[in-house]
Formats: C-alpha cells, structure tokens, sequence
C-alpha cells in the first residue's frame, strides 16, 4: 500500500532563510507526487507535483521540490523564507495505475513558521 | 478553492441528528471526493465518486452517506451513526493528474 511520512510536525525559519519541509514515500512503481498548502479554514492549494521527467520540480509562489528515487523523497524546497509562506503543508502520493480516479494518500502535514 | 464551493462553512449538529453537506464543482470533472481531516491526521478519504450515479466507500465511510444525482453535485450526509463527526470536511474534484479542493466545511457536534 502506499504511503507518506512527514517526518517533522512544524518547522520554524527566519523570513529570508531557506526552507525545507520533508516529505518520504512509499508506493509500488513509479509514483505520482504531490505538495499542497493549506491557510486556516481554507480548502487545500495546490503548489506542484511530480509525474515523470526532470527531478526537480518548480511549482506555485517560488516553490520548488527535488524527486529523489533512490531516496525515495520528494522534499519541499524555497530559497528565501517569507512570512506569509507560513502555513500547514501536505505531501501526498497516488497510485500511478489509477487514471480517471486519483486515490490521493496524504501525509499528516507540517506546519510551517516563517518568523520576520 | 476556484471551481467548487462547499456551504456552509461552518455548520452545528446536535446528537442524534442528520446534517447534509453540499459540494459542487463547475469544472466539469467526472470524479469527486469526500475527504475528512483531523489536526495530526491529515486528510482520510470518506468516499469518492468517478462518474454520475456511481460512488465507492473510501478509507473510513462509517457513519457517512453520498449521492451523486448530477455530474456537478456530489453532496455528504453525516448520520447519527458517525460517533465523531466534529472535522473539517473537504471536498474534491480531479482533472488528470490533479485535485481541486474546495474551501470546506467545518462541523462541530454540541
């Protein structure tokens, strides 16, 4: 079965600093990676995904996130921190056999903390 | 949130009580999605949709009900048999290879 960990509840950064929020996998063949971010109250956003091709994946307000096979992770990466990234991130992964439906498995998200 | 509403946004239930809440999408996405989220459990998939007047019980369907009458409605009941409904609830739809979720609803039982 397949499966995220986000191994890190919160993570706290300076505004300016870079940031990374992690994110492992675990799925058979090749998998289909996701990150979203969530503001309070607010439905899920989505910020980039990893299908095939280049393992480094740009996305949504200057985000970026490096598939890493061997490793099997796909962490979230910006390099300079602003306060309002602070938000609640989820990783997720779907079975790469399913087409029309996408059975999404999310991990159980970090809360991210941009201090100015 | 572009594409699918959810109302209300906030909803009340008492005990023993029914409460049904709507999602819809103008997207024109065949599949929809029910999900359940709990702080530190992330997102649970309730139940989904893939085409019109067909769903399928997702990871924790227990105590929750779904009709899919039309493309662009998939509304959730929540039945008295759910023993923990307090969550924000959030629906879903799906374009290849991507989710849209709606802005959610968050249910509170008193």
């Amino acid at each position: 079965a397949q499966s995220v960990a986000q191994p890190e509840d919160q993570v706290n950064v300076a505004e300016g600093n870079p940031l990374t929020v992690k994110c492992t996998y675990s799925v058979s063949g090749n998998p289909y990676l996701f990150w979203y971010v969530q503001y309070p109250n607010r439905g899920l956003q989505f910020l980039l995904k990893y299908i095939t091709g280049d393992n480094l994946v740009k996305g949504s307000y200057g985000f970026e996130a490096e598939f890493n096979k061997s490793q099997t992770s796909f962490h979230l990466k910006k390099p300079s921190a602003l306060v309002s990234d602070s938000a609640l991130y989820f990783c997720a992964v779907r079975d790469p056999f399913h087409t029309g439906f996408q059975k999404l498995v999310f991990g159980t998200g970090t809360r991210l903390l941009v201090s100015p | 949130d572009g594409g699918i509403t959810q109302s209300p946004k906030y909803l009340f239930r008492k005990e023993g009580q029914n409460v049904t809440l709507s999602c819809e999408q103008n997207l024109n996405h065949d599949a929809m999605y029910w999900y359940r989220q709990d702080p530190g459990q992330g997102l649970r998939l309730i139940y989904y949709s893939q085409i019109v007047n067909d769903f399928q019980k997702g990871d924790i369907a227990e105590g929750y009900s779904v009709s899919r009458e039309k493309k662009e409605s998939f509304p959730l009941t929540v039945t008295s048999a759910q023993k923990n409904p307090t969550a924000f609830y959030l629906c879903a739809s799906s374009a290849p290879n991507e989710q849209f979720f709606g802005p959610g609803t968050r249910l509170t039982v008193l």
